[in-house]
């Protein structure tokens, strides 16, 4: 079954509003990586953490991998409408090569 | 970085027929990757493309319904074999460096429809 779950399922915010997505795994991860999918798009690389406890950056989006390596989080602050699509995480399990597990996903809607 | 490109885009196919989609990478790659993605769901790797040798596949899918060739580092081809609507979904490549710490970069994506 999945492995790499996402909550919430579905997101929806007013402009200007915080947004977070947690990924829990559960297995230990070698790195988790995220990606968003914009409405008929693909799948776009994001960021990647491999450190326990690491955090990053990206503007306006805060990602965070937790201490046991196992959970991973990503925060939006003051959403706005370009920020609409899905969120993966996606992680390598520890011992799993090369290959990535897709989270569930997150789908955030950002309304006006 | 690498830049992917497949084809066809999308495809109207009729049930028992076979579709092959091609996946082209810009740059020589090290790993090119087969995923599924159902409508409204996450992606399933389907197989690891490996060049020179048989793909290795991930539980539940198998090479006579999904065969894979990787002739090359920079082209590989999916092939859905004897369709069925429970096929229709986005396939998508992706092509990675050697290490699990690389990138991993998505082609657009196939989008089938199976009648």
């Amino acid at each position: 079954g999945q492995q790499v779950m996402q909550i919430p399922q579905y997101q929806h915010v007013q402009e200007g509003e915080d947004f977070t997505t947690y990924c829990n795994s559960s297995t230990t991860l070698s790195n988790i990586q995220w990606y968003k999918q914009r409405p008929g798009g693909h799948p776009v690389f994001l960021i990647q953490l491999v450190k326990s406890g690491e955090v990053k950056k990206q503007k306006r989006l805060t990602f965070q991998f937790g201490e046991a390596k196992k959970n991973s989080s990503l925060h939006i602050t003051a959403t706005q409408t370009t920020d609409v699509g899905t969120y993966f995480c996606a992680g390598i399990l520890t011992g799993g090569g090369n290959k990535l597990t897709f989270g569930t996903g997150t789908q955030l809607k950002v309304e006006l | 970085s690498a830049v992917i490109s497949q084809k066809p885009s999308r495809d109207i196919c009729q049930r028992g027929t076979s579709l092959t989609i091609q996946c082209q990478v810009d740059s020589q790659v090290t790993m090119m990757f087969w995923y599924r993605q159902q409508p409204g769901q996450s992606l399933t790797l389907i197989a690891t493309a490996n060049q020179g040798s048989e793909a290795t596949y991930e539980s539940g899918f198998v090479i006579d319904k999904f065969p894979i060739s990787r002739p090359n580092l920079t082209f590989s081809t999916l092939t859905v074999s004897n369709m069925s609507p429970e096929d229709s979904s986005i396939y998508l490549c992706s092509a990675q460096g050697r290490s699990n710490t690389d990138t991993q970069y998505f082609g657009p994506g196939t989008r089938l429809t199976v009648l």
